[in-house]
């Protein structure tokens, strides 16, 4: 398994704030993820972020608004810019450990006044 | 994109077996079948996954039917604990390793 950590674990925003989740791994690892889960709703992923190169972000999610950092391989983060409300959401980070499993951090909870 | 179909929800009764289906009928040879949990406020947790083989470990045991376009999640002897939305997913080993959510199957144990 992987122990995975996210900081903050929740926090609480004004509009047109923007804010940085940390999310750090306890051994290296080559792939990184970012998922979103809005309220009441599935998963969703955001990007892959691969130490070393540009993330690569899924349809409808654009660098501007979810820019990525991966400076190392245990460590990576997430900014939400310019929030709105509609970005309230849980926002996750996932690790693959060999090619067969993914491990999950434990969210950050954010809501956007 | 989810390429799974599962109940919304279901309930079981404390010390029972949870029998959770799920439907994939375009899967791919070499696609294998992945269950995750979400205990209410936590990140997922993996459980199982398997490619065509029956797959048991220390939290629960799958069966993937001979034609694999259907897969049941067994879970032995439920606690109260295992409240969760249970989640079905279909990915292959090669390439992309991003996981695909569906809305899950929302697993009630009762006492």
């Amino acid at each position: 398994s992987a122990v995975i950590s996210q900081k903050p674990s929740r926090d609480i925003c004004q509009r047109g704030t923007s804010l940085t989740i940390q999310c750090q791994v306890d051994s290296q690892v080559t792939m990184m993820f970012w998922y979103r889960q809005q309220p009441g709703q599935s998963l969703t992923l955001i990007a892959t972020a691969n130490q070393g190169s540009e993330a690569t972000y899924e349809s409808g999610f654009v660098i501007d608004k979810f820019p990525i950092s991966r400076p190392n391989l245990t460590f990576s983060t997430l900014t939400v810019s310019n929030m709105s409300p509609e970005d309230s959401s849980i926002y996750l980070c996932s690790v693959s450990r060999g090619p067969d499993t993914q491990y999950f951090g434990p969210g950050t909870r954010l809501t956007v006044l | 994109d989810a390429k799974t179909t599962q109940p919304p929800s279901m309930d079981c009764a404390e010390g029972r077996a949870a029998n959770l289906p799920c439907n994939h009928s375009t899967i791919s040879g070499n696609e294998y079948v992945y269950w995750y949990r979400q205990i209410h406020s936590q990140g997922p947790q993996y459980i199982i996954h398997g490619l065509k083989n029956n797959e048991t470990n220390e939290m629960a045991s799958l069966i993937i039917t001979e034609d694999r376009k259907s897969s049941t999640l067994i879970l032995p002897h439920a606690t109260l604990r295992d409240t969760a939305v249970y989640y079905c997913i279909v990915r292959g080993i090669q390439g992309a390793q991003k996981l695909v959510f569906g809305q899950g199957t929302r697993l009630t144990i009762n006492p």
